[in-house]
């Protein structure tokens, strides 16, 4: 599946570190959008694009910072994490919002030390 | 507020058994519900419903939708060790809202 691809796929880092995850969608797709899944919880939303613009910010941390440089690509940045910020964030796209399926990527596996 | 809730939370049976998976949901302005089998990391698609009463199929895979009553059902016939995996289930809106799933483990 190249549909969607995520780098890295694992990823640790310490408190005080700045990274960013990657998403890239070969799909031609307009939507795009961040997920958490932490253990025992359902998918979370994060974060949606469509045509590179934010339609919804559903009341993440700043911690977190979305950017989306155009349709295909869609970055997650992330500074001071806490340790229950460790989970799995899954990226998506769909040819738009509403009534679409999504496709996802592999995900990538953040634990924070 | 939306939700979606899933039951059973986990199942296990064993091969060539038949599953049924449930999803219920409470939505404002509900578009469409989605089925995703999730094995290691991605989920993937499985069924888009949108209209009550019509059976969607694939395989020995079928889902069916009741606006009426709110829920929807996933089954599986015939299990096979391949179909252990998380079920989730998900309303539509600007982007998904997923239950926590029902993790299924078939036993050869």
């Amino acid at each position: 599946e190249t549909g969607v691809t995520q780098t890295p796929r694992h990823l640790v880092m310490g408190m005080t570190n700045k990274k960013s995850l990657k998403c890239e969608q070969h799909l031609g797709h307009n939507a795009m959008y961040w997920y958490k899944q932490s253990a025992k919880k359902p998918l979370e939303l994060m974060f949606v694009y469509s045509l590179e613009e934010r339609v919804e910010n559903n009341s993440v941390p700043s911690r977190f910072s979305p950017e989306c440089p155009n349709s295909s690509h869609l970055f997650l940045h992330l500074h001071t994490l806490q340790p229950e910020d460790s989970a799995l964030y899954l990226c998506a796209s769909s040819p738009g919002t509403g009534t679409y399926e999504q496709y996802f990527g592999p995900g990538t596996r953040l634990t924070v030390t | 507020e939306d939700k979606v809730v899933q039951s059973p939370l986990s199942l296990v049976v064993h091969e060539g058994d038949t599953v049924t998976l449930n999803c219920s949901y409470e939505v404002t302005n509900f578009r469409s519900l989605l089925w995703y089998k999730q094995e290691k990391k991605a989920p993937t698609f499985l069924f888009m419903l949108t209209s009550s009463g019509i059976e969607k199929k694939s395989g020995r895979l079928s889902s069916i939708l009741d606006k009426k009553e709110l829920f929807s059902i996933l089954n599986i016939t015939a299990t096979q060790t391949g179909d252990s995996a998380v079920y989730l289930c998900a309303f539509s809106g600007y982007a998904l809202n997923f239950g926590k799933g029902t993790s299924l483990l078939v036993t050869p």
